[in-house]
């Protein structure tokens, strides 16, 4: 069972170009979510989604956009990258949405320029 | 505000018990949860404490305390391939979504 995959596995941006990460279930979970590791930060969250054609702002949304066209995908855009936007980005999904545990993919590392 | 606390480091020896301890304060309480990352890994789901009491789940257990803001994770017969981050995390509210809130995780390194 796949799960979750994210795409790329690691990537090096230089700084005010764009970037999509991109990110794929096959659970058919409702909800997902993307967050960003950095250290003595933790995980902390960035976008959200609780269902197809719905997104919303989680603690950290500043430079990044998402979308969820369908119930599998939940891709991450970054506009313009910048060097703060270093990190491993976690793509996860929860079933049921609202109390179920999070399904995490194996990350995309990512360092900007 | 939203803040969830856990030891940065910690250390134990192989075949030992070790308690890793969490304390949280946030604006809503819906379940807490523990999850093992292992380096360059993805996290992976350990307990869910939704009830005050503890959890058991084979060699891991997971107290929760709501009146006091406490859970701690207790690791039975340590083995080598315990040696890994263990991330505490706070669901908030009782939305469409399980927004969970994270600890910046606690490293525990077994020894021999």
């Amino acid at each position: 069972t796949a799960g979750i995959t994210q795409a790329p596995t690691s990537q090096i941006l230089a700084a005010g170009r764009s970037m999509t990460l991109r990110c794929t279930q096959d659970m058919r979970h409702n909800a997902m979510y993307w967050y960003r590791q950095d250290l003595g930060l933790g995980l902390r969250l960035i976008h959200y989604s609780n269902t197809a054609g719905t997104t919303g702002k989680g603690e950290v949304p500043d430079g990044y956009s998402v979308s969820r066209a369908n119930t599998d995908d939940f891709p991450l855009t970054l506009a313009s990258a910048v060097p703060s936007q270093t990190s491993v980005y976690f793509c996860a999904s929860s079933d049921p949405p609202n109390t179920g545990e999070l399904f995490f993919g194996e990350g995309s590392r990512l360092t900007v320029l | 505000g939203q803040n969830i606390d856990q030891p940065t480091e910690m250390t134990a020896t192989e075949g030992a018990i070790v308690q890793i301890n969490c304390t949280y304060q946030t604006s809503g309480f819906n379940g807490l949860f523990w999850y093992q990352q292992h380096a360059g890994e993805a996290p992976t789901f350990l307990s869910y404490n939704v009830l005050d009491g503890l959890e058991e789940k084979g060699r891991f257990s997971s107290f929760l305390s709501r009146s006091k803001g406490y859970s701690y994770l207790l690791l039975k017969e340590l083995q080598m391939k315990d040696s890994a981050s263990y991330l505490c995390a706070v669901s908030p509210d009782g939305g469409a979504t399980n927004k969970l809130i994270f600890g910046t995780g606690t490293l525990l390194a077994v020894q021999p």
